[in-house]
């Protein structure tokens, strides 16, 4: 069956921090990606999503960046946080043909 | 933007009460879906109506859909509380690999 990974669960970075947020897919191969960002009690933000290793969509211009070095491993970075970056980051993963999203169980990050 | 609308934003019943949240969109899609998110969780998806479908059921969950007036209703019936959640419904963006998520209906069950 296949299983998705995020981590860390929760994160307090200061001010101008690097950030790094991983997602691992188990149990797929050739999997839609995506990051979202959630603020409290919003809907979500579709930041970046990919469709095969190196290739990268970004949604909305901002301070992050994405990258999908292997298969099923999906990096969602940035070089200096901003008090903005505040939220709830959701992964999920998806096969083309059905449309469906799994998603991870997201990282809380918390920018000080 | 194409980002859908639900309605009401929170809604708040008692057990064994129905409760009925309503999504409306903006542009063409394939499908329609649902999905649910528990505090500080993930989304998991429920049910996915085709645009070539008007109704569909999963256990106690009923949809609808109205390519017409671009609009979409969940339905849980029997409600528990167990069934506090956010739902949001999410479309395909025509010809794209994304969903665009709505705003999300806030559901308080009291037991």
């Amino acid at each position: 069956s296949q299983t998705i990974h995020q981590w860390p669960a929760t994160l307090v970075q200061p001010v101008g921090s690097p950030l790094s947020l991983e997602c691992t897919v188990e149990g797929t191969s050739n999997p839609n990606l995506y990051w979202y960002r959630q603020a409290a009690g919003r809907g979500l933000q579709l930041l970046f999503y990919s469709v095969g290793i190196g290739q990268i969509s970004s949604e909305v211009p901002q301070n992050l960046s994405a990258s999908r070095p292997q298969d099923r491993q999906f990096i969602l970075s940035s070089k200096k946080l901003l008090l903005s970056d505040s939220g709830f980051y959701l992964c999920a993963w998806s096969i083309r043909t059905s449309g469906i999203e799994y998603f991870g169980p997201g990282t809380r990050l918390t920018v000080t | 933007s194409q980002q859908g609308e639900e309605d009401p934003q929170a809604l708040s019943i008692q057990e064994g009460e129905n409760a009925t949240m309503n999504c409306s969109y903006k542009t063409s899609i394939n499908n329609l879906q649902w999905y649910r998110q528990n505090s500080g969780r993930g989304l998991v998806h429920l049910i996915l109506i085709r645009s070539n479908e008007r109704e569909k059921h999963s256990g106690r969950l009923r949809v609808t859909l109205d390519t017409s007036k671009k609009s979409s209703s969940l339905l849980i019936t029997a409600s528990r509380a167990a069934d506090t959640a956010s739902y949001f419904c999410a479309t395909d963006a025509w010809n794209t690999d994304k969903l665009i998520f709505g705003t999300g209906t806030r559901l308080q069950v009291f037991p």
